[in-house]
């Protein structure tokens, strides 16, 4: 098992542009989620999912479209990104079964808008 | 939402000390975990530890549920245990958002 994978590592991009970063995962789980991490912070979830088809808002979603056409994969989009939105974006999933809901979490994309 | 509060905020060890790490939250939950995010930036998995006492290797943890806390144990720390200490929960009553605490920063010198 891959277990959660990003895409990119790492970004740049001009105030304006948009983009978009990939998630999947491989381990069936019914719930995606990404947040954003800045300095000195915990983690701020920004949209989930809990299943293909289903998603929601989180503490932060403004800026941030997100969709889940399949269980594996859960891409963030910026539409037009913006200095505050430079941070460093984890993706993770889960179950959601609540007798176990463990939360995996892929290796990051560190993001930096000019 | 559910606050989540860890403490202390940053902790200086010499190597082979111990140290407790907490974790306070405001509401029920049916999900805690405990991850160590190292320097490079990773989030590692160390306990999903919604209630009761779990120990591996030199680590351990214990959740009150009823007294909403946690405590992260670390015993004889290593250098390599550096790194920030993050408590996450899942709330009974907030749907399907996970919080996170702020962490604590662990810095442990030879």
């Amino acid at each position: 098992n891959a277990g959660v994978t990003q895409t990119p590592k790492f970004q740049v991009l001009k105030t304006g542009q948009s983009m978009t970063l990939q998630c999947a995962q491989d381990m069936n789980h019914e719930y995606m989620s990404w947040y954003r991490q800045d300095p000195g912070m915990g983690l701020r979830l920004i949209h989930y999912s809990v299943g293909a088809g289903i998603t929601d808002q989180g503490e932060v979603p403004n800026g941030y479209n997100v969709s889940r056409s399949t269980t594996e994969d859960f891409p963030l989009r910026l539409l037009s990104a913006a200095p505050s939105q430079t941070s460093v974006y984890f993706c993770a999933s889960s179950y959601i079964d609540t007798g176990y809901n463990e939360q995996f979490f892929g290796p990051g994309t560190r993001l930096t808008v000019l | 939402g559910i606050q989540v509060e860890q403490s202390p905020p940053d902790l200086i060890l010499q190597e082979g000390a111990n140290s407790t790490l907490r974790c306070n939250f405001s509401d029920s939950v049916n999900n805690l975990q405990w991850f160590h995010q190292n320097p490079w930036g990773q989030l590692i998995n160390l306990f999903y530890i919604p209630s009761g006492t779990k120990q591996n290797g030199r680590l351990s943890a214990t959740t009150v549920a009823t007294e909403r806390y946690s405590l992260l144990y670390i015993s004889s720390s290593q250098t390599t245990d550096s790194g920030v200490y993050f408590c996450a929960v899942l709330g009974f009553n907030t749907g399907n958002q996970f919080y996170f605490g702020t962490g604590t920063s662990l810095t442990v010198i030879p």
